[in-house]
């Protein structure tokens, strides 16, 4: 099955906010609320930051949000810090398959 | 302190077997499904499948079905991810993650990875 549309990198100075797209169809991200982001830091296992769209776990900073429009999910970070810095993946459950696929992942570098 | 720990690198050549592990400890093993997720050198992440150990319900990613196996042994918290013929393109870090309830719930619990390297 494709994988979800990421940006390849995106990037930000310190104390701005970014936003990462996840773009997907119907049969994923749009019809579905089990849209998921992780956070990677270089030879680190993922973290979890977002859940069902828009939900944080115990312990994830709230200038990490998410949202939806239609196909499309997004993650915003907002107040940007350097250690923001890290490959970020979305996933979504998709019903074309009944599995789980992620983006292809977002490089954001802070400037 | 829920912890999902995975077994050590292997190197191994093309056609050799594998299996490597993911033990869970901390919380009830057999009422928690337990995925795996392959990342290839430099590539994102790719959900390979998952099991309940509870009743060993399966689910495969159609791109890996008929590629690997996953199982459990619940008796030792442990669950699995085999190959019978390695290829050179199963060279990737591979780890083990587990959702809160459902099957395609995110993963909030991931353990630390076991690089696999298959090489001539």
């Amino acid at each position: 099955q494709s994988a979800l549309t990421q940006p390849a990198s995106v990037s930000g100075s310190p104390g701005q906010s970014i936003t990462i797209s996840c773009t997907g169809t119907s049969s994923d991200v749009g019809g579905y609320n089990y849209v998921s982001w992780y956070q990677q830091h270089p030879g680190k296992a993922p973290k979890l930051m977002i859940y069902e769209v828009s939900n944080r776990p115990s312990g994830v900073s709230n200038r990490f949000s998410g949202s939806k429009s239609g196909n499309t999910a997004s993650l915003t970070i907002s107040g940007l810090q350097a250690e923001d810095e890290a490959d970020y993946y979305c996933s979504s459950y998709t019903s074309s398959s009944t599995s789980v696929v992620f983006g292809g992942g977002t490089k954001l570098t802070v400037l | 302190e829920v912890q999902l720990v995975q077994s050590g690198a292997e190197v191994k050549k093309p056609g050799e077997s594998l299996k490597i592990s993911c033990k869970g400890s901390g919380y009830s093993f057999t009422s928690y499904w337990i995925g795996w997720v392959r990342q290839m050198p430099g590539k994102g992440l790719e959900w390979m499948g998952i099991i309940y150990p509870g009743d060993s319900d399966t689910r495969y990613s159609p791109s890996f079905q008929g590629q690997v196996t996953i199982s459990a042994d619940k008796s030792i918290s442990t669950a699995y991810l085999q190959w019978s013929s390695l290829k050179a393109s199963d060279t990737a870090m591979y780890y083990c993650a587990r959702p809160p309830a459902r099957p395609y719930d995110a993963f909030d619990i991931w353990g630390q990875g076991t690089m696999v390297t298959v090489s001539s």
